[in-house]
C-alpha cells in the first residue's frame, strides 16, 4: 500500500530564514502526484503546492517550492524567507496512481513549523 | 461561493448512539472524501467516491458508512459511535481528473463520543 512518511514531529525556524521539510512516499507506479498542504492553528486545510511525477522541473509557488527526487521517492517543501505566518502544520499528500484507485489521496502524519521572531 | 460545507461543527455523542456527517459540494466536483484527522497521524482516509454513484474504502473505513446521494453530496453514517470514532472529520472534494487533483476542504466537524 502507498505511504507517506514526514520524519519531523516538530521543526523550528528563525524569521527571514529559509526551511525545509521533509516527505518521503512510497510506491511502485510511476504516475502519481505529489501535494503539500498547511493547516494553521484555525484548522482550514490550505493548498499549497503540486508536483506531477512526470514533471522535468520542481514546482514552485511564491515562497514555497518542492525539491522532487523521484529515484530517493523525497519530495520535500522549501518555504524561503519564513514569516511569522507560516507557523502552521504542514502535511504531505500523495494521489494513488491511475490504474487502481484513481482518486484516492493520502497523506502523512505531518511536521509542526514554529517560526521564531 | 460556499465550496464544501460540513455540517454539524460540533457533535457529542454517547457510546452506541448512530449520526451522520453531511457535507455538499456546490463546485461540480466529482469526487468526493472522508477524512478523520487525530493528534499525530495526520489525516487518514475513511471512504471517498470518485464519482456520482460509486465508493471505495480508504484506509479506515472500519465503522463507518457512507452515501454519495447525488453529485453534490457525500454523507459519512457511524451506526454505533465507539470513544474511538473521537475525532475531528474532513469532508473534501475535487475536479477528480488527471492532474493537480487538488482538494478543497469543508471546515470539519469535532466529534466526541463519551
Amino acid at each position: 500500500a502507498q505511504k507517506i512518511t514526514q520524519t519531523q514531529p516538530g521543526m523550528f525556524v528563525q524569521e527571514k530564514e529559509a526551511v525545509t521539510l521533509d516527505c518521503t512516499y512510497d510506491t511502485s507506479d510511476q504516475s502519481y502526484g505529489l501535494f503539500w498542504y498547511k493547516q494553521p492553528s484555525s484548522g482550514e486545510m490550505i493548498f499549497l503546492i503540486y508536483q506531477g511525477s512526470y514533471d522535468e522541473q520542481n514546482a514552485t509557488e511564491g515562497r514555497y517550492s518542492l525539491n522532487f527526487q523521484k529515484a530517493r521517492k523525497s519530495a520535500n517543501l522549501v518555504i524561503s524567507a519564513s514569516q511569522l505566518g507560516d507557523s502552521a502544520m504542514y502535511f504531505c499528500a500523495m494521489r494513488e496512481p491511475m490504474k487502481t484507485s484513481y482518486d484516492k489521496v493520502i497523506f502523512g502524519p505531518g511536521t509542526s513549523l514554529s517560526v521564531i521572531p | 461561493n460556499a465550496g464544501v460545507t460540513q455540517n454539524p461543527k460540533f457533535q457529542v455523542l454517547k457510546t452506541g448512539q448512530s449520526m451522520t456527517l453531511q457535507c455538499a459540494q456546490d463546485m461540480n466536483h466529482n469526487s468526493m472524501y472522508w477524512y478523520r484527522q487525530d493528534p499525530g497521524m495526520g489525516l487518514r482516509l475513511i471512504y471517498y467516491s470518485a464519482s456520482e454513484g460509486t465508493t471505495d474504502k480508504g484506509e479506515v473505513p472500519n465503522g463507518y458508512n457512507v452515501s454519495r446521494l447525488n453529485k453534490r453530496e457525500f454523507s459519512l453514517r457511524l451506526e454505533s459511535a465507539a470513544p474511538s470514532q473521537t475525532s475531528v472529520y474532513f469532508c473534501a472534494s475535487s475536479v477528480g481528473a488527471a492532474g493537480a487533483n487538488v482538494l478543497t476542504f469543508g471546515a470539519g466537524s469535532r466529534l466526541t463520543v463519551l
